[in-house]
């Protein structure tokens, strides 16, 4: 069975300083990644995903993420923080489960950007 | 397009009564979710749908009952409210290909 743990539930950073936003998973099989962006009262927005391909990751409003398989790690990162960034992000597995693949999400990390 | 669009927004209900959340998407997705959001937990499956026909249990899916009506929709029916199930629920569909799932703007569901 999969799982995801993400380290924080929250994370405050100063706009203009980086950002570290931390996931562990475990999986059986080789599984896809991805982080999901929630602004308040909104609907899930994806932010990028990883799936087998490069280790580092590319995604919208500057995030990236690598992939590394040996810490069993996929923390999103971003140089420089912007006010709008503030959100919860989610940390989520995609793996083989019943007829289909299926998602498993991380409890979230709210980040908070302070000016 | 319109992507995942769920009806209602917003509701609230008293314990025992019934309803059911309605998903629709235009993509011409084959797979389906419903998910419940709760602070702190992230999202918990529900119940799932791979392809028209056919549905089947999530995490979570005591309480609840899911039809998939056709390709485009998926309903999930409540039919004895509990305070319990006070949460924000969320469609999702995703394309035959791709392991990326497409939410809606959620349902933020009240029972007294």
């Amino acid at each position: 069975a999969q799982s995801v743990t993400q380290l924080d539930s929250h994370v405050s950073v100063s706009e203009g300083t980086p950002v570290l936003l931390r996931c562990n998973y475990s999986s059986s099989y080789s599984p896809s990644l991805f982080w999901y962006v929630q602004h308040p009262n909104k609907g899930l927005q994806l932010l990028l995903k990883y799936t087998s391909a490069a280790t580092l990751v590319k995604g919208i409003n500057g995030f990236e993420a690598e992939f590394k398989k040996s810490e069993t790690s996929f923390h999103l990162t971003k140089p420089s923080a912007h006010m709008s960034d503030a959100a919860e992000y989610f940390c989520v597995v995609s793996d083989i489960s019943g007829s289909a693949r299926q998602l498993t999400f991380g409890s979230g990390t709210q980040l908070t950007v302070l000016p | 397009n319109a992507g995942v669009t769920q009806t209602p927004k917003f509701q609230v209900l008293k314990t025992g009564q019934s309803m059911t959340l309605q998903c629709a998407q235009d993509m011409n997705h084959n797979s389906m979710y419903w998910y419940r959001q709760d602070p702190g937990m992230g999202l918990r499956l529900i119940y799932y749908s791979a392809s028209e026909g056919t549905t089947d249990k999530g995490e979570v899916p005591n309480g609840y009952n899911v039809s998939r009506l056709n390709k485009r929709e998926f309903s999930l029916r409540l039919e004895s409210a509990a305070p319990s199930q006070t949460s924000v629920y969320f469609c999702a569909s995703k394309g035959l290909t791709s392991d990326t799932q497409y939410f809606g703007p959620g349902t933020r569901l009240t029972v007294l």
